[in-house]
This record gives C-alpha cells, sequence and structure tokens, in this order.
C-alpha cells in the first residue's frame, strides 16, 4: 500500500505563479524525497529532506518537513510550463534498505 | 550520459506468455530496485538487490514475478504466465545511498 498522500491530485497555474504540492504519510521516516515525472519520461529526484530537518531549499524549490503532523509541503516558486509534471513524495520503507514508499503524485499544469 | 537503462522500451504480449526486462544500473551503484506503476498511480516496490543479493522479495506481486542480479551488474525481472493486469511501466531504479536515479521504464501491454 502507498503511504504518501499528495494533495491536490491536480494543480493547474499560470506561468510565473507558485505552486504548493503536499503530501501526509501514516509511519515515522528517516528522510522524504519528492521527485517529478514528466510525461513518457522517467522519475527525477528533486530534493531529500531528512527527519531532523524542517526546510530545504533547491533553486525554485523549496519543501518543508512537520514530522510531529507526519507531512511535507513542495513549493515551486515563479513556476515556468516546462514545470508541467506530476510530483510525488516518497517515503523510505522499513526493512528495505533505501526502498521507497510513493504517493499517488501530483499533477501540475503550468500554462504560458 | 550513463544512466540508468532499460530494455525493452515497450513490450507488447499475448496472456500467457512469459516476459523478461533488462535494467542496467549506474555502474558504480550498488542497490537496484524494481517498481511498478500503474496509470495514475505512484511506483510500487517490488524488489532490490544490494550487489548480487537480493535482499527483499517479499513485495513481489506474485510467484509469477521473480528477479536476478547475478553478476551484480545488471538486473532481469520476468513474469511469468502474463496477465491482463501485468500491464504497466516497470520501473529500474540504482542507487548508492538515499537518492535513487531511475531509468525510463519498460512499458508491458498484455493482451
Amino acid at each position: 500500500s502507498q503511504q504518501g498522500e499528495e494533495d491536490p491530485q491536480a494543480l493547474s497555474i499560470q506561468e510565473g505563479e507558485n505552486a504548493t504540492m503536499n503530501c501526509s504519510y501514516k509511519t515515522s521516516i528517516n528522510n522524504l524525497q519528492w521527485y517529478r515525472q514528466n510525461s513518457g519520461r522517467g522519475l527525477v529526484h528533486l530534493i531529500l529532506i531528512r527527519s531532523n530537518e524542517r526546510e530545504k531549499h533547491s533553486g525554485r524549490l523549496r519543501v518543508t518537513l512537520d514530522t510531529s503532523k507526519k507531512s511535507s509541503s513542495l513549493l515551486i516558486t515563479a513556476s515556468r510550463a516546462a514545470d508541467t509534471a506530476s510530483y510525488f513524495c516518497a517515503t523510505d520503507l522499513s526493512n528495505s534498505g533505501y526502498a521507497l514508499n510513493f504517493g499517488k503524485g501530483t499533477s501540475l499544469l503550468v500554462t504560458p | 550520459d550513463t544512466g540508468v537503462s532499460q530494455d525493452p522500451r515497450h513490450k507488447i504480449t499475448k496472456r500467457g506468455q512469459n516476459v523478461t526486462f533488462r535494467c542496467d544500473p549506474i555502474s558504480e551503484h550498488n542497490r537496484l530496485y524494481w517498481y511498478r506503476q500503474t496509470l495514475g498511480q505512484g511506483p510500487e516496490f517490488l524488489t532490490y538487490f544490494q550487489n548480487e543479493a537480493q535482499l527483499e522479495k517479499s513485495r513481489l506481486l506474485s510467484d509469477r514475478f521473480s528477479a536476478e542480479r547475478p553478476k551484480g551488474s545488471f538486473s532481469t525481472l520476468e513474469i511469468q504466465r502474463t496477465e491482463q493486469g501485468d500491464s504497466a511501466m516497470y520501473l529500474c531504479a540504482s542507487s548508492l545511498g538515499s537518492q535513487q536515479y531511475f531509468g525510463p521504464g519498460t512499458r508491458l501491454t498484455v493482451t
């Protein structure tokens, strides 16, 4: 079963606007990652945040983690049409090395 | 670009046939993972290897699924007696640590 649940399922914005996606999970984690998947392409790692971190930045991406609420958010600032993709949060599966448990994803559409 | 590669990219097979997919990981990565992704869902973990050892296979979907990594390099995923419900994208990933690098996937269609 998938642990992460992203919200919203779909998001449509215009270029230049910010996009915020949320992820909730059920069990304790060591870290949480966000991945992007473009149509027809593989998954690309965006950012990893460890359980003892509260916020992390990478370029136009900002990720927050609230372990008390078992939730994370991904903010993409000044969005571009090229940001159109599905975004997944993933948590580590216990006793499975670094195997990941993905949510269902948020489908983001950025229109020019 | 020496990323993760998968072959074939697409496979159409008839129900009941066996299929085998290949994954070539990034060369220095010791961990290799297989996932399945169906439409509208996130990837679902199937199995993983550390070098040639398969350390987790309880999440393989049924005993029709098996995977190997004979020399700790490339890996194969075999599905025997395919069913229509096996139609999905099969993703391979490799890693040294927490960050995984995914291949483009093999899209399987069972008719």
